[in-house]
């Protein structure tokens, strides 16, 4: 029983290049949630999708950054032209309802990514 | 400030020893989680806990939510060199009836000396 994979593991791009995280949620699951770890700080909520719906993204910075989770295939975030300060840990966490009640939340391992 | 605060931020100890990780609230906490954390590493759940006075073990780890629901505790007794790793602390502060999009701590190094 698989739980949340996210790929690649670790992802280098160059300034201004397009960096790209996928997510596949545990089985089952429909809720998608995607945080930010930068360093010396401590995770931050960036986006919550549905199936081809995006519930919150009171987090995701303005520009540059956009999410989506389609109806099939795994959730991507998307980091166009990217900056050193997008340099950070990204997760992604699944929950098979709204929200973690009753059933909590699963995280995948993270993608690395350092901007050079 | 922050909304969710960790205390220490990091602890040192010897093995065998126990230890606390406090979590403190500035708002009702709705449902707390605890994961552990391995540097570069992902996140591995611990427990969640959602009613005041909640209290969880899981082996040596024990984790209560008290009464006014905002603060919780972790303990570890006689704890090991494998216990060592960051511990975060996730709180749902929105409300039962709302998604829950978690609000972190900064997290506790914990360290176990041999």
């Amino acid at each position: 029983n698989a739980g949340v994979m996210q790929n690649p593991r670790h992802l280098v791009r160059r300034r201004g290049q397009e960096a790209r995280l996928r997510c596949s949620p545990v089985k089952g699951h429909s809720h998608v949630y995607w945080y930010r770890q930068l360093p010396e700080e401590g995770l931050k909520f960036m986006v919550y999708l549905q199936k081809e719906n995006i519930i919150d993204e009171s987090g995701m910075p303005k520009e540059r950054f956009s999410a989506e989770f389609p109806k099939e295939g795994p959730s991507i975030l998307r980091i166009q032209q990217v900056v050193r300060g997008d340099s950070a840990a990204y997760f992604c966490a699944s929950s098979p309802s709204r929200g973690g009640i009753n059933y909590g939340y699963t995280f995948g391992s993270g993608t690395r990514l350092t901007v050079v | 400030s922050q909304e969710l605060e960790q205390s220490p931020q990091s602890l040192i100890v010897q093995e065998g020893k126990n230890l606390t990780i406090n979590c403190t609230s500035s708002k009702t906490l709705y449902g707390l989680y605890w994961y552990k954390q391995k540097y570069g590493e992902g996140l591995i759940f611990l427990m969640m806990l959602q009613k005041g006075g909640e209290e969880k073990s899981h082996e040596k780890i024990t984790a209560k939510l008290d009464e006014k629901k905002q603060q919780s505790s972790l303990h570890i007794t006689a704890s090991q060199p494998s216990h060592a790793g960051i511990y975060l602390c996730g709180a749902d502060t929105a409300g039962g009836t709302s998604y829950g999009k978690l609000t972190f701590g900064q997290g506790t190094i914990l360290t176990v000396h041999p």
